[in-house]
């Protein structure tokens, strides 16, 4: 079964508008930590947003944050008032088990996002 | 300001030809990652290092050996490359005692194999 699930391959937004990337995951651990990155056309990857297992708050990072829903085990990024620099691949990743050495991270297929005028 | 930086930014190599790929972080972080990046894959992570002195395997690992040369170099080689190994290959790095344990990456290396 697939760790990270992102069911929305392409999504399209209009400039100023907020947006919803979905994520799903599973795990067994009762300890573990959820992050989104940003992959512009150059290539980079660019941490987002950050949100522990133990977190009671969503994350909130400036126009991002994090719709954290345990029982659900969802973790959608929200983008609000889209700009055109949010045109992009956004990766959903897990990290399993409490933070430490050799923390590895799985990884989604990605949901590549466009924003329009 | 340079984070992790990783060389070469783009090789071409031909079937059973070896490499070194490079990667230093100027961080001071303990943990240090590789991955490979396919279209449609995600990233999937070859090796790891906890920390100087450790390597452990990935995800993917065969065709592939690490070598943590000393706290901020993590070096990955192809012995002898095979054309399933072109990809976007990524290292990354953290620092384990936060609570976050954020992986910050390089640009990343565009590998070919003929």
């Amino acid at each position: 079964a697939q760790k990270i699930t992102q069911t929305q391959p392409g999504m399209f937004v209009q400039e100023k508008e907020a947006v919803t990337l979905d994520c799903t995951y599973d795990t067994s651990d009762q300890s573990y930590g959820l992050f989104w990155y940003k992959q512009p056309s150059s290539g980079e990857m660019i941490f987002l947003i950050y949100q522990g297992s133990y977190d009671e708050q969503n994350a909130t990072e400036g126009r991002y944050s994090l719709n954290f829903q345990k029982a659900r085990k969802s973790a959608n990024l929200v983008i609000s008032a889209s700009q055109l620099g949010d045109s992009a691949m956004y990766f959903c990743a897990m990290r399993e088990g409490p933070t430490g050495g050799g923390n590895k991270l799985t990884f989604g297929t990605g949901t590549q996002l466009k924003v329009e005028l | 300001n340079a984070g992790v930086t990783q060389t070469p930014k783009f090789q071409v190599l031909k079937t059973g030809q070896s490499m070194t790929l490079q990667c230093a972080q100027d961080m001071n972080h303990n943990s240090m990652y590789w991955y490979r990046q396919d279209p449609g894959m995600g990233l999937r992570l070859i090796y790891y290092s906890a920390s100087e002195g450790t390597t452990d395997k990935g995800e993917v690992p065969n065709g592939y050996n690490v070598s943590r040369l000393n706290k901020r170099e993590f070096s990955l080689r192809l012995e002898s490359a095979a054309p399933s190994q072109t990809s976007v290959y990524f290292c990354a790095s953290s620092e384990r005692e936060t609570a976050k344990n954020i992986q910050y990456f390089g640009a990343g290396t565009r590998l070919s194999v003929l």
